[in-house]
Formats: structure tokens, sequence, C-alpha cells
């Protein structure tokens, strides 16, 4: 059974530093997605990644992926605000469904 | 395009009684997923349809839950009848079947009393 854990579960960070979110699943998958949710709205894509070593990247937000560790990481590079928000992975299996991860809760203090 | 739409946004209901959910998906996407996130644990699958038939039922917690999808177009979720720990947000989401993407509506936050 494919397991997705995620960590930390809920971070508070200050304004302008940079943190890491974690994303370790247990067993083979070809597609890991990280989305991120807003309180009361949709699930919104962020970041689709297909490869080992793939690495994106959109503003202050870089996504990369490790299938041999069965790792993928979330960097938020100089925090603002505007990112405080519910980040989740979620990693494809057979079927198409997801497994999610538990969700981390990002709150970005001025 | 319009987005995956789901409602009601919000449903209050006492325990014993029956809700039904609603999900129009993006027009033309054939998959369409019931996802369900209680209180303070990860977002789970219930179930998923493709056009009109249920492709994988495995996720759906008991016979109290009943997903239709009618001609393949927008689907139903009943709870019937709903208990105190059927309370959670229940997400849909569509995709259609040569695309990595997929679509995740607003949800329906269910809370059972």
């Amino acid at each position: 059974e494919l397991k997705v854990e995620q960590n930390p579960l809920f971070l508070s960070m200050q304004e302008g530093k940079n943190y890491t979110i974690y994303c370790n699943y247990s067993t083979t998958s070809d597609r890991l997605y990280w989305y991120r949710q807003d309180p009361g709205k949709s699930l919104e894509s962020l970041f689709v990644l297909l490869s080992n070593g793939a690495v994106k990247q959109e503003g202050r937000l870089m996504a990369s992926l490790d299938t041999k560790a069965r790792l993928s990481t979330l960097h938020i590079t100089a925090a603002v605000h505007d990112l405080s928000a519910t980040y989740f992975c979620a990693v494809v299996r057979a079927g198409n469904m997801l497994t999610f991860g538990g969700g981390t809760r990002l709150m970005v203090k001025p | 395009e319009a987005g995956v739409t789901q409602f009601p946004s919000h449903s209050v209901i006492e325990k014993g009684q029956t809700v039904t959910l609603r999900c129009d998906p993006i027009s033309g996407h054939d998959n369409l997923y019931w996802y369900r996130r209680v209180m303070g644990k990860e977002i789970k699958f219930l179930l998923h349809f493709v056009k009109e038939s249920k492709q994988d039922e495995s996720g759906m917690p008991n016979n109290r839950f009943l997903a239709e999808r009618t001609g393949g177009t927008y689907s139903t979720l009943k709870v019937q009848p709903a208990e105190l720990e059927d309370s959670g947000v229940y997400f849909c989401a569509s995709s259609t079947r040569v695309t990595y993407g997929y679509t995740f509506g607003s949800g329906t936050r269910l809370t059972v009393v």
C-alpha cells in the first residue's frame, strides 16, 4: 500500500527566511504533485514532477524529485506572507488515483 | 474554461439524515474523482469514474455512500444515513485521459451534528 508522509505538518516562519517541506513515499510512482490550498478554496496545482532529478521552479517555490530515495522537496526561498497556505504533496498510484501526504500548514509572519 | 464546480459549499445536517453532494467536472473530462479529508487527517481517495462507469470505488468507506455519474457528466455523492464520522471536506476532481493535470473543485464541507 502506498503511503505518503509529509513533514513538517505545521510551519511558522518569518518573512525573508528559507525553508523546505519534505515528502516521502513508500512505493514506486511515476508522478508526484504539489498542491497549494487556501482556506475554503480548491487545491491549486503547483508542480508536476515526472522523472528522477526533476526540478521545477515558480517564483519563490522550487520542487525537486529523487525517485531513488522516494523523496520530493518543496523549497521556499525568502518567504512572503502571500505564501501562507496549506501545501500538499500527492503521488500517483495504479489507476491514476492520488495518494496525499498529510499537508503542511505554512504561516509566514511579517 | 469553467473549473470544477461543487455544491453546496457547506452543509450541516443531523445524524441520520441524508445529504447529496454534487460535482460538475470540466466539460469533456472523462475522469472524475471523489476525495475526502476528515478533520486533521490526510485527503483520501473515495472513487473514480470514467465517463459514467465506476472504475474504482475501493475508497468508499461503507454502503452508506452512493456515487453516481449521470450520462458521464455531473456526479452526485449521497450519504444515507449520515453519521458523525462522515464530517469532513469532500473534494471532486476531474481530468482528461491524456494529460497529467487534475483540476479540483473547492470542496463541500459537511458537518454532521
